[in-house]
């Protein structure tokens, strides 16, 4: 069965930094997709990213950016100027072959004024 | 375009109740999805509806049951609630079942089981 794993429960950062969100996962498929969603303090949950497996290139959406080492099954994620809105809750998700989204624990992410 | 909606925001029911909890996805969304998030298991799934059929079930017990109608809303049914059963159910739509499709998730449905 496929696993995700986020080592870092908490973090916190004050605004304008560079922060990064670690994310390792495990599986012996080759094909699949990596995602990091955000849930806001009671708000709903939006995608940020997403990578495709068979993809090299690390995907970027304007300040938000992946580091994506398949050999090593990692998947971390860099948010770069942070601002006061990027603090919530980030969830590293995989899925494969099917729909279905496998979350890690999550991390959860302040940024300080 | 409205977002994917779930009602009731809030419910408490007590041990050995049956609960249903309803989700309205996107306008033109097929597929349906539903998690369950507590703060010791995390985000678990729970089932996946497209055209009103069951695509993919989690790993939970017979007590938790769903169902999609033709114009695409979902409900799962909770039978007989533990205390264990507490938890945020989240309800997530997409175009289609498709493996990498971003799915929009809605607000949630927080369940209390006292």
């Amino acid at each position: 069965a496929q696993t995700v794993t986020q080592s870092q429960p908490e973090m916190s950062v004050q605004e304008a930094e560079t922060v990064t969100l670690s994310c390792t996962y495990d599986t012996s498929e080759n094909n699949y997709y990596l995602f990091w969603y955000k849930q806001p303090p009671s708000r709903q949950m939006i995608l940020v990213i997403r990578q495709e497996a068979y993809k090299q290139q690390n995907a970027t959406e304007n300040r938000f950016s992946v580091n994506f080492q398949k050999a090593a099954k990692s998947f971390s994620l860099k948010i770069s100027d942070s601002q006061l809105g990027d603090t919530a809750m980030y969830f590293c998700a995989f899925s494969q072959g099917a729909q279905k989204l496998v979350f890690g624990q999550g991390t959860r992410l302040t940024i300080n004024p | 375009k409205a977002g994917v909606t779930q009602t009731p925001r809030y419910l408490i029911k007590t041990r050995g109740q049956q609960v249903t909890l309803s989700c309205s996805p996107i306008s033109g969304h097929r597929s349906v999805s539903w998690y369950q998030q507590t703060p010791g298991q995390g985000l678990q799934f729970l089932f996946e509806y497209f055209s009103e059929t069951q695509r993919n079930k989690g790993n939970f017990p017979g007590r938790f049951s769903g169902r999609q109608f033709s114009n695409s809303r979902s409900e799962m049914n909770v039978s007989t609630l533990e205390l264990g059963d507490s938890a945020l159910y989240l309800c997530a739509s997409s175009l289609v079942v498709l493996a990498g499709n971003e799915q929009f998730f809605g607000p949630g449905t927080r369940l209390t089981v006292l």
